[in-house]
């Protein structure tokens, strides 16, 4: 399967700072997934890069995939409170691999 | 619309005793399904998948199994459960190999 390392492990900011994690493989990924998981929750889909270098946004949120389809980041510009949750990466293929998550923490 | 249904939602079993998590999905066909284990604060360990009936791919050797009697049904089971078996056990699915991953609500499992 695809194995991908995600940094940092925790990120604790003051609300509207901004948060950025990072997703990376060793080998070429077919495409990339993120999911948030809320405390207490299940992950739930966020979006899907297929594309080298392709970029997506979604309100505050914005997704990266590099140029060598190798590394991915996901934005989030002015933090809320409710951003709160771990945010996972995962290589797609059969096999389904996540990172080990970013735990994000939000202080009011 | 497809939902997932996975039970029980917490569950608190003895060292030793055996364990039958089921999961369910309705409104879809031929789903790969997916069984991942979740330490306290820590990432999502893939256990099992399941492309088909009857096809199971394990990920960790263990004291775990799955099972995929029916299109739509994923059984993980255990004879004897481990302390180090507690944590938060998800199902998924999807169509494909690239689509998106649905999770279930989880069960939370403590080992005493």
């Amino acid at each position: 399967g695809q194995q991908v390392m995600q940094i940092p492990q925790y990120q604790h900011v003051q609300e509207g700072e901004d948060f950025t994690t990072y997703c990376n493989s060793s080998t070429t990924l077919s495409n990339i997934q993120w999911y948030k998981q809320r405390p207490g929750g299940h992950p739930v889909f966020l979006i899907q890069l297929v594309k080298s270098g392709e970029v997506k946004k979604q309100k505050r949120l914005t997704f990266q995939f590099g140029e060598a389809k190798k590394n991915s980041s996901l934005h989030i510009t002015a933090t809320q409170t409710t951003d709160v949750g771990t945010y996972f990466c995962a290589g797609s293929g059969n096999d389904m691999r996540f990172g080990a998550g970013t735990r994000l923490t939000v202080k009011p | 619309s497809q939902t997932i249904h996975q039970w029980p939602a917490t569950l608190v079993q003895p060292v030793g005793s055996p364990l039958s998590l089921e999961c369910t999905v309705e409104g879809t066909s031929n789903p790969n399904l997916y069984w991942y284990r979740q330490a306290a604060g820590r990432g999502l360990q893939l256990l099992f998948y399941s492309v088909g009936i009857g096809q199971i791919s394990s990920e960790v050797p263990q004291n775990l199994s799955a099972s995929r009697p029916q299109d739509r049904q994923f059984i993980l089971s255990s004879k004897k459960l481990l302390l180090s078996d507690s944590g938060f056990y998800l199902c998924a699915w999807r169509t494909g190999l690239n689509g998106p991953l649905h999770f279930g609500n989880g069960t939370r499992l403590t080992v005493t």
